[in-house]
């Protein structure tokens, strides 16, 4: 098993590009959440999918959206992209009612 | 006031010894407790998980909850410079999606030789 996978690991943006990370588990897993990680901030929940067909804003959804696919896959999409949004951007995956989350390697994104 | 707080350190310790962790939240609901490690340049890893009150132990992990003070800790016995890291604190807050984790700042451990 891979456990969760994102794509791409490092990607540089000019302001106003667009760009959606991706995310995948195999892990058969109902709820996926996508989190961003700034320096001296822990992690910051985006958005999240409890169960395939949901989705629910987070603690910094401003300039994001989100798709979940099916229910392997949720996807982070940034329309036009601001250095404000320069991150490393974890995705994360867990068992409804479990709590316990499994992330995957991040993405390391950079917003000229 | 944050949700869950942690002292940001960095924390350095002398090998061998014991190294003392701190969180606090804020939701006097919350249910599930957890302590993540994260290298540096890595993804978080999962060490451990609490719910009950008292203490909980793996190995040369210790993770001890006080929901009347809202208070959870971990301590790593015997500590290796392998350990050195940032440890964070999740905390579930549940909603009416069935719940998420919210995660304190972080603490750098660092352990000298």
């Amino acid at each position: 098993n891979a456990g969760v996978t994102q794509t791409p690991k490092f990607q540089v943006l000019k302001t106003g590009q667009s760009m959606t990370l991706q995310c995948a588990q195999d892990m058969n897993h109902n709820s996926m959440y996508w989190y961003r990680q700034d320096p001296g901030m822990g992690l910051r929940l985006i958005y999240y999918s409890a169960s395939e067909g949901t989705t629910d804003k987070g603690e910094v959804p401003n300039g994001y959206n989100v798709s979940r696919l099916n229910k392997r896959e949720f996807s982070l999409r940034l329309e036009s992209a601001a250095p404000s949004q320069t991150s490393v951007y974890f995705c994360a995956s867990s068992e409804w009612g479990t709590d316990t989350q499994y992330f995957g390697p991040g993405t390391r994104l950079t917003v000229l | 006031q944050k949700e869950v707080e942690q002292n940001s350190g960095p924390l350095s310790v002398p090998e061998g010894a014991i190294a003392s962790l701190n969180c606090t939240y804020s939701d006097r609901g919350s249910q599930s407790f957890f302590w993540y490690r994260q290298y540096s340049g890595k993804s978080p890893e999962l060490i451990m998980s609490i719910y009950s009150n008292g203490d909980k132990e793996d190995g040369r992990f210790t993770a001890q909850l006080n929901k009347a003070s809202q208070y959870v800790s971990l301590l790593i016995r015997d500590s290796q410079p392998s350990d050195s890291a940032t440890y964070l604190c999740a905390v579930n807050i549940r909603d009416n999606q069935g719940g998420k984790l919210i995660f304190g700042q972080g603490t750098e451990l660092s352990v000298k030789p």
